[in-house]
C-alpha cells in the first residue's frame, strides 16, 4: 500500500513570506500523480498543484510551486508572498488508482 | 452549479442508531468515493464506486455498508453506530480510476460532521 507522510503538523508563514511544506511518498510504481489540496476552514477540499511523475519539470500555478524529486520520493509545496487567506490546512496526495493522502499540515499566516 | 452535494451536512447520532449519508453529483463523473477525516490522520478511503453497479472496499471499510444507487448517487450507511465513527465525511467523485480520468483530481462535497455520542 502506497503511504504519503507529511512531517510537519503546523507551520507559521509571515504575511509576504515563503513557506515550504514538506511530503514524502512511498511507491513502487514509476507512472503516477501528486497533488497538494488545500483545506480552508469551510472544510471545502481545493486542488492547489499537480504534478505527473513522468514529467521532470516542476509544476507551477500562480504563487504555488512544488519541488518533486522522484527518486528521492518527495514532494515539497512552497507558498511564496505568503497571503492572509493562504491559511488553511495542506494536504499531500498520492494517486496511482485512488488518492491517498498525507495526514495534513495546518499552515498559519501572521499579518 | 454543478458539484458534489452531501446531506446532512451535521449529525449527531446516539451510540446503536442508525443513519445513511447522501451523496449527489451532477459531473457526470464515473467514480465515487467516501472517505472519512480524523485529526492527525488525514483522509482515508472507506468505500469506493469504480462505476455504476460496483462498490468496492477501501482502507477502513469496518462498520460501514454503501450503494451505487445510480450513476449520481453513493449513499453511505452506518448501520450501529460507535463513538468510534465520530469523524468528517467526505464524498468524492472521478471520471475513472486510470490515471488519464483523475489527472484533475478528484471533486470533493463539503462534508458531513457526525459525532456519534
Amino acid at each position: 500500500a502506497q503511504t504519503v507522510t507529511q512531517s510537519q503538523p503546523e507551520m507559521s508563514v509571515q504575511e509576504a513570506e515563503t513557506v515550504t511544506l514538506s511530503c514524502t511518498y512511498d511507491t513502487s510504481e514509476s507512472d503516477y500523480y501528486l497533488f497538494w489540496y488545500k483545506q480552508p476552514p469551510s472544510r471545502q477540499m481545493i486542488l492547489v498543484i499537480r504534478q505527473e511523475a513522468y514529467k521532470q519539470q516542476n509544476a507551477t500555478e500562480n504563487r504555488f510551486s512544488v519541488n518533486f524529486q522522484k527518486a528521492a520520493k518527495s514532494f515539497s509545496l512552497k507558498i511564496s508572498d505568503s497571503q492572509l487567506g493562504d491559511a488553511a490546512m495542506y494536504f499531500c496526495a498520492y494517486f496511482d488508482y485512488k488518492l491517498s493522502f498525507g495526514a495534513g499540515t495546518t499552515v498559519t499566516v501572521r499579518a | 452549479n454543478a458539484g458534489v452535494t452531501q446531506t446532512p451536512k451535521f449529525q449527531v447520532l446516539k451510540t446503536g442508531q442508525s443513519m445513511t449519508l447522501q451523496c449527489a453529483q451532477d459531473m457526470n463523473h464515473n467514480s465515487m468515493y467516501w472517505y472519512r477525516q480524523d485529526p492527525g490522520m488525514g483522509l482515508r478511503l472507506i468505500y469506493y464506486s469504480a462505476s455504476e453497479g460496483t462498490t468496492d472496499k477501501g482502507e477502513v471499510p469496518n462498520g460501514y455498508n454503501v450503494s451505487r444507487l445510480n450513476k449520481r448517487e453513493f449513499s453511505l450507511r452506518l448501520e450501529s453506530a460507535a463513538p468510534s465513527q465520530t469523524s468528517v465525511y467526505f464524498c468524492a467523485t472521478s471520471w475513472g480510476r486510470d490515471l488519464t480520468s483523475a489527472l484533475n483530481g478528484y471533486t470533493f462535497g463539503s462534508g458531513t460532521r457526525l459525532t456519534v455520542v
